[in-house]
């Protein structure tokens, strides 16, 4: 099973609302990041947070990280109709090698 | 500064061919991992390779294969395709290997298997 689990599945809102998604993960981690990708294209990078920060912020997202309960939350505030994409979180396992594990993903709908 | 690069873009193969996918990283970058896409099963880890050496395999039969050449270019094999191998196949390129590292994806080649 993936380490990474995103809630919810799919989202849809409207144009200048907030979205947030949520993300569970299984083990320790040192890092977790969360990614963008538009429409079976590549991913984006958007933000990494390490274990020992709890918020983060870029721009209109925030991340937090309670590494307590092993979650993760992205918040976009005042969305916009070219958010809308899939949403990953993203936890490297170190098994001597690099090996990132993403979750399922959030489908985000902005509607203009 | 080029981002990744993969070609082909689309593919389209039978039941029991073979196909090569490449994908060049970004300039400077040594660290290539490969990822498969399906609508079922989500992102997958296939493989990462750093100075021409596989690092890190995922849960894929023998039939994945992938190599690092000395300019950091990467390529993978699967052979005797099957059905459930349609999906968009993901590069990603990042400075070196390790935790925490950006990854740079490019834009994926998409193989259709009939």
């Amino acid at each position: 099973s993936q380490q990474g689990e995103e809630d919810p599945q799919a989202l849809s809102i409207q144009e200048g609302e907030n979205a947030t998604m949520n993300c569970s993960y299984k083990t320790s981690i040192n890092n977790l990041q969360w990614y963008r990708q538009n429409s079976g294209r590549g991913l984006v990078h958007l933000i990494l947070i390490r274990s020992n920060e709890r918020e983060k912020h870029s721009g209109r997202l925030r991340v937090t990280l309670d590494t307590s309960k092993k979650s993760s939350s992205l918040l976009i505030t005042a969305s916009r109709a070219a958010d809308t994409a899939s949403y990953f979180c993203a936890t490297d396992l170190n098994t001597g090698g690099f090996k990132t594990i993403f979750g399922a993903g959030t489908r985000l709908f902005v509607k203009a | 500064k080029a981002g990744v690069t993969q070609t082909p873009r689309y593919l389209i193969k039978t039941r029991g061919q073979q196909v090569t996918l490449s994908c060049s990283p970004i300039s400077g970058h040594r660290s290539v991992s490969w990822y498969q896409q399906t609508p079922g099963q989500g992102l997958q880890f296939l493989f990462e390779y750093f100075s021409e050496t596989q690092r890190n395999k995922g849960n894929f039969p023998g039939r994945f294969s992938g190599r690092q050449f000395s300019n950091s270019r990467s390529e993978m094999n699967v052979s005797t395709l099957e059905l459930g191998d349609s999906a968009l196949y993901l590069c990603a390129s990042s400075r070196v290997a390790g935790e925490g590292e950006t990854q740079y994806f490019g834009p994926g080649t998409r193989l259709l298997v009939l």
